[in-house]
């Protein structure tokens, strides 16, 4: 089992760029979810999904758009990068497709600069 | 959706038991209350995880009063390896969106 497999790890983006942060698992959990994590703001939830073709927004979900057409798979675009989007961003996924009972496993994070 | 309260940091020393408390005052009935780990340039790791009372396992206990509108993670002998953030994590009740506080960032020193 690989768990959660984020790519890429580190990329650079000029500001309207755009790109897709990839996610996979290999656990077969129905929930799926992105957060970002910036200095002094703990981590904010972007787009969550609780199975294949279903997804919802999160706290931030503004300049950024999820599709979920595999159960293995939870990509996350952003179709116009800005300086405001520079962090780190972490994929996690969930085997319940009610997370708060069930433990959440996280990818190692994908770290992003727009310049 | 609950939001928590945890304090920014903590100090402690090697071999001390550590008590970190959040403060969950909005906690829905159907609201677990659940804590991860996170070191430097790693996703968070889970804990444990908590209805009401007590629940142990072999790294922490997690004490929750009766009123569940807070909840203490204890670490019991600290080491050097153990300084890392801590996130309280509640929810998300029926919508499915978990929402993480600002976390604890616990430094243990020798």
């Amino acid at each position: 089992n690989a768990g959660v497999t984020q790519t890429p790890k580190f990329q650079v983006l000029k500001t309207g760029q755009s790109m897709t942060l990839q996610c996979a698992q290999d656990m077969n959990h129905e929930y799926m979810s992105w957060y970002r994590q910036d200095p002094g703001m703990g981590l904010r939830l972007i787009h969550y999904s609780v199975g294949a073709g279903i997804t919802d927004q999160g706290e931030v979900p503004n300049g950024y758009n999820v599709s979920r057409s595999t159960t293995e798979d939870f990509p996350l675009r952003l179709l116009s990068a800005a300086p405001s989007q520079t962090s780190v961003y972490f994929c996690a996924s969930s085997y319940s497709k009610q997370p708060n009972t069930g433990e959440l496993f996280f990818g190692e994070g994908s770290r992003l600069t727009v310049l | 959706l609950a939001k928590t309260t945890q304090p920014i940091s903590m100090d402690s020393y090697e071999g001390q038991e550590v008590n970190i408390t959040c403060s969950h005052n909005n906690i829905a009935t159907n609201d677990y209350i659940t804590w991860y780990q996170q070191f430097p340039s790693q996703g968070p790791r889970f804990i444990i995880q908590g209805y009401k009372t007590k629940v142990t396992n072999e790294v922490a206990s997690l004490f929750i009063p009766a009123d569940r509108k807070s909840s203490t993670l204890s670490l019991p002998r600290v080491s050097l390896s153990d300084t890392a953030v801590y996130y309280c994590l509640v929810g998300g009740g029926a919508t499915n969106k978990l929402i993480f506080g600002t976390g604890t960032l616990l430094a243990v020193q020798p």
